[in-house]
Parts: structure tokens; sequence; C-alpha cells
């Protein structure tokens, strides 16, 4: 069985540091890696997915997340924090084969200080 | 371009109550359709899913139930609610590909009271 441990379900940074936000998986077929974000009241948006290829993957509004295999992690990073990146991330896995359902870790919630 | 219906957006009702929750997509043909619940302080969790017509799988027993009548329609229902079932319902869609990513509606927050 697949799963997602999220480090942290609170991180607070400052505005324009380092957004580090930490995501292991378990799985024992090759997985696919996702980081979705929720603001308040909303649906999932995805930030990044890793299905095969390049390790380190560019996503939306700066967002990058590296694949290590050896490390079973998915680890999500922004070099400089904005205010707008408020809101909670989940980490999810799934497999390439039947429904592809995702399994979710239990989210971080990001807060910025100004 | 694709998109993804849910309603209502809130919901009140009484223990015991019966419950229906729709969800269309719209753009595409013959998806695979999720649902997850979202409680208060806890990550989300597959309820069930559908990879065609008539064809549901549930991933937690439970009082809720799941119905796919047409290729791009799904109604989650429960014929007597309870306290528990309050959350965050969120469905979701994809497409057959492997690599392809779910795509998640706006949700409907339900509370039971």
């Amino acid at each position: 069985a697949q799963s997602v441990t999220q480090l942290g379900s609170h991180v607070s940074v400052s505005e324009g540091a380092l957004v580090l936000l930490r995501c292991n998986y378990s799985s024992s077929v090759p997985p696919y890696l996702f980081w979705y974000v929720q603001y308040p009241n909303q649906g999932l948006q995805l930030l990044l997915k890793y299905t095969t290829g390049a390790t380190l993957v560019k996503g939306i509004n700066g967002f990058e997340a590296e694949f290590k295999k050896s490390e079973t992690s998915f680890h999500l990073t922004k070099p400089s924090a904005h205010m707008s990146d408020a809101a909670e991330y989940f980490c999810a896995v799934s497999d390439y084969q039947g429904a592809q359902k995702l399994v979710f870790g239990q989210g971080t919630r990001l807060t910025i200080n100004p | 371009s694709q998109t993804i219906h849910q309603w209502p957006a809130t919901l009140v009702q009484p223990v015991g109550s019966p419950l229906s929750l729709e969800c269309t997509v719209e753009g595409t043909s013959n998806p695979n359709l999720y649902w997850y619940r979202q409680a208060a302080g806890r990550g989300l969790q597959l309820l069930f899913y559908s990879v065609g017509i008539g064809q549901i799988s549930s991933e937690v027993p439970q009082n809720l139930s799941a119905s796919r009548p047409q290729d791009r329609q799904f109604i989650l229902s429960s014929k007597k609610l309870l306290l528990s079932d309050s959350g965050f319902y969120l469905c979701a869609w994809k497409t057959g590909a492997s690599t392809d990513t779910q795509y998640f509606g706006p949700g409907t927050r339900l509370t039971v009271l």
C-alpha cells in the first residue's frame, strides 16, 4: 500500500525567505508524485507533478520539487516566499496502473509573516 | 477546455436526513471520476471512484454511496446522514492516461447538525 508523510502540519516563514515543505512517500511500485495547493474553501490546484524523466520538476508560482528515490522524498521548495503563498499544501502519490487513485499526506499549512 | 462543477456549494442538513451531491464534468469523455472527503483537521480521504458508467468502487465502508448515471455525472448520496459525515467533499476527474493529472472541483461544504 502507498502512503505519504508530510513533516510539519504548520510551517511559518518570513516573506522573501526560502519555503521548504517536506514529503516522504512509501510505494511498492514506481510512484507518480504530486503537490497540490488549497486556498480556504476552495478545491485543490496542481502545483507540479513527477511521473517519469527529469527528477527536478518545476511548477507554477515559482515552486519546484525534486524526486529522490534513494530518500523516498519529494520536497517542495520556493526560493522566496510571497504573501500569496499562504495556503495548505498537500503531497500525494499514485501508481501508474488501474484507476490511479491519489493517496494524500495530511497537509502542511504555510503561513507567511510580513 | 474541461470544467468540473459541484453543487451545492454549501449544505446544512439535520442528522438522519438524506443527501445528494452532484458533480459534472464538461469538455471530456469517459473520464475517471473520484469523490474525496476532507474532514476538519484531517487530510483528504478517497471515498469512491469510477472508471466508467455504472462502475463504482468504494474505498471506505460507510453510510455513503455513489452512482454514475451518465458518462460525466457522479453523484454522492446517503439515506441517513450522521454527524461524522460533516466535511468538505471534493470531486475530481482525470483522463485514463496514467500520467495525467487529477483535476478537482470547487467542493461542497456539508455541515450535519
